[in-house]
């Protein structure tokens, strides 16, 4: 069965430090998105991408996060600096067509800030 | 804007006892409704979706949703939950805003049933 592909699964950081998180989506799959997860609440959507390009982040604290997907596949989450704040789990998803398609979710990748 | 509200945050029950639990939300135009369910350990994944049609849909395990668009309100429920229904439940709605279709979550129940 495909499966979302997430790295690393977990990461321990310092404040101030550079964290990247790597996505692979199911193949095939146009629509990738990055959502944070803080303990106790709903995934909140940070990105969504349609192929390549980005179609919505207007939710991503762009002073110190980024994203890419160059080639429309695979996708990284960067933060520089990480903050006490971003400690949470940045989950991937990826869906075959947006609107009614289904999200596949990766395990995710759980960061600890220190 | 798009929201999604859960009324249960934590939700305990026993074996057999029936379950509903609340997801109102909010948007101006035609959406998608789901519920996704993430087991101890395991990654979310879909329960069942309301696209369109009959609005009482049924989903893995038991488990269905009904949409009452005059309440903007898809509850899901279950008859009878086991043990293994132990998990954490999210509701999201999915819309189109400019073009984009936007998935939003809601705060997630978390259910733990009793043997």
């Amino acid at each position: 069965e495909a499966e979302v592909a997430q790295s690393p699964r977990y990461k321990i950081t310092e404040k101030s430090q550079a964290v990247a998180f790597w996505c692979d989506p199911i193949s095939g799959h146009a629509t990738l998105y990055w959502y944070r997860q803080i303990l106790g609440q709903g995934p909140e959507l940070l990105v969504q991408f349609q192929d390549e390009s980005v179609v919505d982040d207007s939710q991503l604290p762009k002073d110190r996060f980024s994203a890419e997907r160059l080639k429309g596949v695979d996708s990284t989450l960067k933060i520089q600096p990480a903050e006490l704040g971003d400690s949470a789990m940045y989950l991937c998803a990826s869906s075959l067509v947006q609107g009614t398609g289904e999200l596949f979710f990766g395990e995710g990748s759980r960061l600890t800030v220190l | 804007a798009q929201s999604v509200s859960q009324h249960n945050h934590h939700v305990i029950l026993s074996e057999a006892a029936s379950l509903e639990l609340g997801c109102n939300y909010s948007y101006g135009g035609t959406v998608n409704l789901f519920w996704y369910v993430q087991y101890p350990g395991q990654h979310l994944q879909l329960l069942l979706k309301y696209f369109s049609g009959d609005p009482l849909v049924k989903g893995i395990k038991g488990f269905e949703a009904e949409f009452i668009k005059s309440k903007f309100s898809f509850n899901l429920r279950k008859p009878s939950v086991q043990w293994s229904d132990t998990a954490e439940y999210f509701c999201a709605v999915n819309g189109a805003t400019s073009g984009t279709y936007k998935y939003i979550f809601g705060t997630g129940t978390r259910l733990k049933v009793l043997a």
